[in-house]
């Protein structure tokens, strides 16, 4: 079983000042790790990923985040945050060894983490 | 390039009444998932679809069901509609042959059973 958590329901900051929101995954196989965003009354839209590699991945919007493999963690983060990046924000994990045993790809979300981003 | 495009956008059923959401991939992606979002959760996987048939299952009662043609469209169904199936219903498209790509989802139909 995978799971996702994302332990904080709001995170409130300043405009220009930096911004971190957290993500924590349980994966039996090899992770796969997205950031989406969800603007009111919209779907998801698809910020970055780590499948392998750099442990530092850079993605849309300035965004950017890093995968911890031993804390099992995959932070999102922003050098100077907008009022404009106020949103709800989805970590997913999914496990990278699924597809090749005949599973599928399905992914599996954490609970979302509300940014709000003021002047 | 179209993006995944989904209908109805809104929807207002009845409890045990049956109800049927389409939703058609990004051009050129062959795989089809659904998610189901309450509101204040986040999304959860009802199943995927690849070559017409159903691939992986999440948690789900067969009160759910779905569909994918030749054209990879799908359709997701649910029968004996019960006022906890209210939600926003998300579907999403990708590459079977790019196994790191990422989910493109739709703007979802938002569902109301009462």
């Amino acid at each position: 079983a995978q799971s996702v958590a994302q332990p904080e329901d709001q995170v409130n900051v300043a405009e220009g000042n930096p911004l971190t929101v957290k993500c924590t995954y349980s994966v039996s196989g090899n992770p796969y790790l997205f950031w989406y965003v969800q603007y009111p009354n919209r779907g998801l839209q698809f910020l970055l990923k780590y499948i392998t590699g750099d442990n530092l991945v850079k993605g849309s919007y300035g965004f950017e985040a890093e995968f911890n493999k031993s804390q099992t963690s995959f932070h999102l983060k922003k050098p100077s945050a907008l009022v404009s990046d106020s949103a709800l924000y989805f970590c997913a994990v999914r496990d990278g060894t699924d597809w090749v045993t005949g599973g599928g790809n399905k992914l599996t979300f954490g609970t979302g983490t509300q940014l709000k981003v003021e002047l | 390039d179209a993006g995944v495009t989904q209908s109805p956008t809104h929807l207002i059923k009845t409890r045990g009444q049956q109800v049927t959401l389409r939703c058609s991939p990004k051009s050129g992606h062959d795989t089809v998932s659904w998610y189901q979002q309450a509101l204040g959760q986040g999304p959860q996987f009802i199943f995927q679809y690849y070559e017409e048939e159903e691939r992986q299952r999440g948690n789900f009662p067969d009160r759910f069901s779905g569909h994918q043609f030749p054209n990879y469209s799908s359709e997701l169904n649910v029968n004996a509609l019960l006022l906890g199936d209210s939600a926003l219903y998300l579907c999403a498209s990708s590459l079977t042959r790019e196994w790191g790509l990422e989910q493109y989802f739709g703007p979802g139909t938002r569902l109301t059973v009462t």
